[in-house]
């Protein structure tokens, strides 16, 4: 069964900080990586996708993608009390679209950011 | 991204009724995809909707549970049948959209209180 680890926190950053966010995964075909972010009662906005090893850098945001280790991490950088949500790591085992597609979901990491 | 909608955006309902949960999308996509995200849990795949075909369920999701229509490429149903309080979770419809990459985009839910 493929599982997707995270941290549950919360994670508590101080505004202006950087909040480091990791996941694991365990199905080593995984090809697609995605960040959501989750404002409570609301439902899940992507900020980020990745599928090559490395960094990648959208605005504050930066994904890391490391397959050897399986494990995709998310920095936010110059951390704003709006960032306040949930994070939430998805896996997929395709990069393009194709049938049987389907993204596998973590638990997800509450992020608190302090004024 | 997506312009997507659902009806309604919540309800609260009686034991043993079923409510259906509509989904629509501003532009045709291939596949749409139903989740179930339980209070304080993460998001778990329902089914898989493509245009045409039947839904493809996920392990522990059966069609006479939650019955699903596809009749065209902007539209889908989701019914959940019989409720108990187990029930009780929001319902969220996604998109996958995009001319190659799988990122997957999400409606707003639908909050389901079953009595």
């Amino acid at each position: 069964q493929k599982e997707v680890e995270q941290n549950s926190g919360p994670l508590s950053v101080p505004e202006g900080a950087i909040a480091s966010l990791n996941c694991t995964y365990s199905d080593r075909g995984s090809q697609s990586f995605f960040w959501y972010r989750q404002y409570s009662g609301k439902s899940p906005e992507l900020i980020m996708f990745i599928y090559s090893n490395g960094d990648k850098e959208d605005g504050r945001f930066t994904a890391q993608l490391n397959k050897a280790s399986q494990y995709v991490s998310l920095l936010i950088r110059d951390s704003q009390p709006s960032d306040s949500a949930t994070y939430l790591c998805a896996v997929n085992s395709f990069i393009i679209k194709a049938a049987g597609n389907k993204l596998t979901f973590g638990g997800g990491t509450r992020v608190l950011v302090k004024p | 991204s997506a312009v997507i909608s659902q009806k309604p955006s919540r309800d609260i309902c009686q034991r043993g009724t079923s409510l259906t949960i509509q989904c629509q999308v501003d532009s045709q996509v291939t596949m749409m995809f139903w989740y179930r995200q339980q209070p304080g849990q993460s998001l778990t795949l329902i089914a898989t909707a493509n245009q045409g075909s039947e839904a493809t369920y996920e392990s522990g999701f059966v069609i006479d549970k939650f019955p699903i229509s596809r009749p065209n490429l902007t539209f889908s149903t989701l019914t959940v049948s019989n409720m108990s309080p187990e029930d009780s979770s929001i319902y969220l419809c996604s998109v996958e959209k995009g001319e190659t990459y799988n990122e997957q985009f999400f409606g707003p839910g639908t909050r389901l209180t079953v009595l």
